[in-house]
């Protein structure tokens, strides 16, 4: 049972814009920033937003972040086939002295 | 360019000690968090401890009782030890740096360590 809420599935086709929602708490994703990954079959997690909605360098602007309250969501536009992996909410929890948490995952399938 | 490296025993007893250590390269220690995380095989992603630079820790509460996490920068590595494990500490464990907010930004390859006797 994770401490942030994601959905198990997701899908779209080529070109579509999807989105990945994050629910939370006011201890974690109410309080503190949402970051979010993307881990593509046997590789290590990728940061794909930190601070809620900010893409590191090299991370194309098709992805975005947003938040509102004590929930989060991850925005792909323009879908391509390489987006299909695997996508973690994350953020810090000020109820468990600071702990990392995770969301279950998402897995985004490409049509 | 940062590049962290996993490295230890994959194979461990139940009830003994994991012990690993990533390497940092690319980039200097300070200022930074370095942490540890782990992901069961066909399971999601879970956050185990960070260690500032400077030494100052946070564990998560579930492994707190059995996890020790350290660095050292002049040797630009940390490391992990989880006592007492058993099959459900199987899992890829990955090392990564962070930024303050951030649980990580750039991390390790991961390694697999399996529990088993």
């Amino acid at each position: 049972q994770s401490v942030l809420t994601q959905p198990p599935s997701a899908s779209g086709t080529p070109g579509q814009r999807v989105t990945i929602s994050c629910s939370g708490s006011s201890s974690n994703i109410g309080s503190n920033t949402v970051n979010w990954y993307q881990q593509l079959p046997g590789t290590a997690p990728k940061l794909l937003i930190y601070s809620n909605n900010q893409r590191p360098s090299g991370v194309p602007d098709r992805f975005s972040g947003s938040k509102s309250g004590t929930s989060a969501s991850l925005a792909i536009s323009g879908l391509q086939s390489e987006d299909e992996a695997d996508y973690y909410c994350a953020a810090w929890d000020d109820s468990l002295n600071g702990a990392g948490v995770f969301g279950g995952g998402t897995k985004l399938t490409v049509l | 360019q940062v590049r962290l490296q996993e490295s230890g025993p994959g194979l461990v007893k139940p009830s003994e000690t994991l012990s690993l250590t990533c390497s940092v390269s690319g980039a200097s220690m300070s200022g930074f968090y370095w942490s540890w995380f782990r992901q069961p095989p066909g399971k999601g992603l879970e956050w185990i401890a960070y260690i500032y630079y400077s030494g100052v820790t946070n564990y998560n509460p579930s492994l707190r009782s059995r996890v020790t996490i350290s660095v050292d920068t002049s040797k630009r590595h940390f490391s992990l030890k989880v006592s007492s494990v058993t099959a459900a500490d199987t899992a890829v464990y990955y090392c990564a740096r962070a930024e303050d907010g951030q649980l990580g930004d750039y991390w390790g390859q991961g390694i697999l360590v399996t529990v088993s006797s």
